[in-house]
Protein backbone atom coordinates (compact mmCIF):
# COMPACT_ATOMS: atom_id res chain seq x y z
CA UNK A 1 0.00 0.00 0.00
CA UNK A 2 1.29 3.44 -0.73
CA UNK A 3 2.77 5.47 1.85
CA UNK A 4 3.37 9.06 2.79
CA UNK A 5 6.47 10.43 1.09
CA UNK A 6 8.99 13.42 2.23
CA UNK A 7 11.64 14.55 1.20
CA UNK A 8 14.22 14.50 1.58
CA UNK A 9 14.97 12.42 4.03
CA UNK A 10 18.09 13.88 5.51
CA UNK A 11 18.98 17.54 5.07
CA UNK A 12 21.83 20.17 6.99
CA UNK A 13 21.59 23.33 6.28
CA UNK A 14 23.63 26.26 8.29
CA UNK A 15 22.32 28.71 10.62
CA UNK A 16 20.52 31.76 8.59
CA UNK A 17 19.99 29.66 5.15
CA UNK A 18 16.58 28.64 3.82
CA UNK A 19 15.23 25.04 3.78
CA UNK A 20 12.27 23.77 1.78
CA UNK A 21 10.54 20.01 2.94
CA UNK A 22 8.22 18.36 1.12
CA UNK A 23 5.42 16.40 1.59
CA UNK A 24 3.21 13.77 -0.51
CA UNK A 25 0.22 12.15 1.23
CA UNK A 26 -1.10 8.54 0.52
CA UNK A 27 -3.66 8.98 -2.89
CA UNK A 28 -6.67 10.39 -2.53
CA UNK A 29 -5.72 11.89 0.99
CA UNK A 30 -7.41 15.40 1.29
CA UNK A 31 -5.71 17.00 4.48
CA UNK A 32 -1.95 17.31 5.83
CA UNK A 33 -0.36 18.16 9.03
CA UNK A 34 3.07 18.96 10.14
CA UNK A 35 4.92 18.27 13.06
CA UNK A 36 8.19 19.14 14.51
CA UNK A 37 9.67 16.51 16.70
CA UNK A 38 12.90 18.08 18.74
CA UNK A 39 15.55 15.47 20.23
CA UNK A 40 13.48 13.72 23.25
CA UNK A 41 10.36 15.81 22.71
CA UNK A 42 6.98 14.38 21.58
CA UNK A 43 6.09 15.85 18.33
CA UNK A 44 4.49 19.61 17.99
CA UNK A 45 1.50 20.58 15.32
CA UNK A 46 3.03 22.75 13.58
CA UNK A 47 0.18 23.64 10.96
CA UNK A 48 -2.70 21.75 8.90
CA UNK A 49 -4.25 21.82 5.37
CA UNK A 50 -7.62 20.87 4.27
CA UNK A 51 -8.47 20.91 0.41
CA UNK A 52 -5.65 23.07 -0.35
CA UNK A 53 -6.48 25.30 2.79
CA UNK A 54 -5.01 25.47 5.71
CA UNK A 55 -7.21 24.18 8.41
CA UNK A 56 -5.52 24.83 11.75
CA UNK A 57 -2.22 26.58 12.58
CA UNK A 58 0.05 25.68 15.76
CA UNK A 59 3.49 26.76 17.01
CA UNK A 60 5.32 27.49 13.89
CA UNK A 61 7.37 30.70 13.59
CA UNK A 62 6.79 33.29 12.05
CA UNK A 63 10.44 32.27 10.07
CA UNK A 64 8.37 29.40 8.48
CA UNK A 65 5.49 28.91 5.50
CA UNK A 66 3.51 25.95 4.12
CA UNK A 67 1.27 25.29 1.51
CA UNK A 68 -0.53 22.70 -0.11
CA UNK A 69 -0.57 22.52 -4.40
CA UNK A 70 -3.25 21.47 -6.23
CA UNK A 71 -2.02 17.66 -6.27
CA UNK A 72 -2.42 17.75 -2.36
CA UNK A 73 0.97 17.37 -1.99
CA UNK A 74 2.65 20.45 0.29
CA UNK A 75 5.96 22.01 1.26
CA UNK A 76 7.17 23.48 4.30
CA UNK A 77 9.19 26.96 3.80
CA UNK A 78 11.66 27.17 6.60
CA UNK A 79 13.77 30.65 6.59
CA UNK A 80 16.20 32.07 8.98
CA UNK A 81 17.49 28.55 9.86
CA UNK A 82 18.44 28.78 13.71
CA UNK A 83 20.37 25.83 15.64
CA UNK A 84 16.78 25.09 17.70
CA UNK A 85 15.19 24.03 14.18
CA UNK A 86 17.11 20.74 14.47
CA UNK A 87 14.69 18.43 14.59
CA UNK A 88 12.81 15.71 13.13
CA UNK A 89 9.58 16.79 10.56
CA UNK A 90 6.79 15.08 10.44
CA UNK A 91 4.21 15.14 7.43
CA UNK A 92 1.16 12.89 8.23
CA UNK A 93 -2.26 12.81 5.85
CA UNK A 94 -5.58 11.70 6.58
CA UNK A 95 -8.24 10.72 4.14
CA UNK A 96 -11.61 11.97 3.49
CA UNK A 97 -14.03 10.49 6.45
CA UNK A 98 -15.07 11.42 9.94
CA UNK A 99 -13.05 14.14 11.90
CA UNK A 100 -11.72 11.29 13.67
CA UNK A 101 -9.91 9.28 11.47
CA UNK A 102 -6.35 8.30 11.76
CA UNK A 103 -3.13 10.01 10.49
CA UNK A 104 -1.11 8.21 8.77
CA UNK A 105 3.06 9.63 9.26
CA UNK A 106 5.86 9.64 6.47
CA UNK A 107 9.23 9.14 7.49
CA UNK A 108 10.34 12.08 8.30
CA UNK A 109 12.84 14.36 7.58
CA UNK A 110 16.34 15.31 9.65
CA UNK A 111 16.87 18.44 9.64
CA UNK A 112 20.22 19.70 11.11
CA UNK A 113 21.38 23.16 11.21
CA UNK A 114 25.09 24.17 12.40
CA UNK B 1 0.77 21.96 31.96
CA UNK B 2 0.74 19.73 28.91
CA UNK B 3 -2.72 19.13 27.93
CA UNK B 4 -1.73 15.12 27.82
CA UNK B 5 0.37 14.16 30.40
CA UNK B 6 2.38 10.76 30.44
CA UNK B 7 4.65 9.02 33.19
CA UNK B 8 7.29 9.58 30.84
CA UNK B 9 9.03 6.02 32.58
CA UNK B 10 10.76 3.40 31.58
CA UNK B 11 9.02 1.01 32.23
CA UNK B 12 10.52 -1.98 32.54
CA UNK B 13 8.37 -5.36 32.20
CA UNK B 14 9.25 -9.06 31.71
CA UNK B 15 8.85 -10.88 28.54
CA UNK B 16 5.46 -11.99 28.57
CA UNK B 17 4.04 -9.99 31.18
CA UNK B 18 1.28 -7.20 30.77
CA UNK B 19 2.41 -3.77 30.45
CA UNK B 20 0.15 -1.22 31.53
CA UNK B 21 0.51 2.40 30.05
CA UNK B 22 -1.48 5.65 31.41
CA UNK B 23 -2.21 8.96 30.10
CA UNK B 24 -4.31 11.66 31.81
CA UNK B 25 -5.69 15.28 29.75
CA UNK B 26 -7.24 18.22 30.65
CA UNK B 27 -9.42 19.35 27.83
CA UNK B 28 -12.86 17.95 28.97
CA UNK B 29 -14.29 18.31 25.54
CA UNK B 30 -11.98 16.04 23.73
CA UNK B 31 -13.69 13.55 22.06
CA UNK B 32 -11.01 11.02 20.20
CA UNK B 33 -7.77 9.06 21.36
CA UNK B 34 -4.90 7.37 20.49
CA UNK B 35 -1.45 5.27 20.98
CA UNK B 36 0.99 5.49 19.15
CA UNK B 37 4.02 3.26 19.02
CA UNK B 38 7.82 4.76 18.23
CA UNK B 39 10.88 3.52 17.55
CA UNK B 40 13.77 5.46 18.35
CA UNK B 41 14.31 7.79 15.17
CA UNK B 42 11.49 6.70 13.23
CA UNK B 43 7.57 8.41 12.84
CA UNK B 44 5.05 7.29 15.13
CA UNK B 45 2.74 4.54 13.80
CA UNK B 46 -1.01 4.02 15.25
CA UNK B 47 -1.78 1.22 17.23
CA UNK B 48 -4.96 1.93 19.12
CA UNK B 49 -7.88 4.77 18.78
CA UNK B 50 -10.89 5.25 21.10
CA UNK B 51 -13.40 7.37 20.90
CA UNK B 52 -16.53 6.20 23.52
CA UNK B 53 -15.92 5.13 27.13
CA UNK B 54 -14.98 1.66 28.24
CA UNK B 55 -12.82 -0.76 26.69
CA UNK B 56 -11.40 -1.51 22.72
CA UNK B 57 -9.58 -4.34 22.05
CA UNK B 58 -7.31 -5.46 19.58
CA UNK B 59 -5.06 -8.38 19.36
CA UNK B 60 -2.48 -8.20 22.03
CA UNK B 61 -3.77 -4.46 23.16
CA UNK B 62 -6.14 -2.86 24.53
CA UNK B 63 -7.46 0.49 25.43
CA UNK B 64 -9.54 2.30 27.98
CA UNK B 65 -11.24 5.49 28.21
CA UNK B 66 -12.59 6.98 31.30
CA UNK B 67 -14.17 10.57 30.24
CA UNK B 68 -15.35 11.05 33.51
CA UNK B 69 -11.42 10.81 35.23
CA UNK B 70 -9.98 11.94 31.86
CA UNK B 71 -8.05 9.15 31.67
CA UNK B 72 -6.50 6.82 29.14
CA UNK B 73 -4.51 3.42 29.44
CA UNK B 74 -2.92 1.23 27.08
CA UNK B 75 -2.99 -2.36 28.27
CA UNK B 76 -0.55 -4.43 25.93
CA UNK B 77 -0.62 -8.92 26.82
CA UNK B 78 1.99 -11.17 26.18
CA UNK B 79 4.98 -8.47 26.14
CA UNK B 80 8.06 -8.91 23.30
CA UNK B 81 11.03 -8.02 23.25
CA UNK B 82 9.77 -5.99 20.00
CA UNK B 83 7.43 -3.70 21.80
CA UNK B 84 10.14 -1.61 23.66
CA UNK B 85 9.68 1.35 22.37
CA UNK B 86 8.42 4.72 23.34
CA UNK B 87 4.55 5.03 23.18
CA UNK B 88 2.80 8.39 22.58
CA UNK B 89 -1.11 9.41 24.04
CA UNK B 90 -2.41 11.87 21.71
CA UNK B 91 -5.81 13.70 21.54
CA UNK B 92 -7.34 14.60 18.66
CA UNK B 93 -8.48 18.59 18.66
CA UNK B 94 -9.61 21.29 17.11
CA UNK B 95 -11.15 21.18 13.65
CA UNK B 96 -9.02 19.63 11.66
CA UNK B 97 -8.62 16.58 14.39
CA UNK B 98 -4.93 17.93 14.89
CA UNK B 99 -2.71 15.76 17.60
CA UNK B 100 -1.77 16.90 20.53
CA UNK B 101 1.02 14.61 22.38
CA UNK B 102 1.93 13.32 25.61
CA UNK B 103 5.55 13.13 26.21
CA UNK B 104 5.45 9.59 25.62
CA UNK B 105 6.91 6.54 28.19
CA UNK B 106 9.81 4.87 27.27
CA UNK B 107 8.82 1.02 27.34
CA UNK B 108 11.58 -1.84 28.06
CA UNK B 109 10.60 -5.46 27.67
CA UNK B 110 13.04 -7.31 28.98
CA UNK B 111 13.88 -11.07 28.46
Amino acid sequence: AAGVIQSPRHLIKEKRETATLKCYPIPRHDTVYWYQQGPGQDPQFLISFYEKMQSDKGSIPDRFSAQQFSDYHSELNMSSLELGDSALYFCASRGPGTPTSRQYFGPGTRLTVT
Amino acid sequence: QKEVEQNSGPLSVPEGAIASLNCTYSDRGSQSFFWYRQYSGKSPELIMFIYSNGDKEDGRFTAQLNKASQYVSLLIRDSQPSDSATYLCAEGTGGGNKLTFGTGTQLKVEL
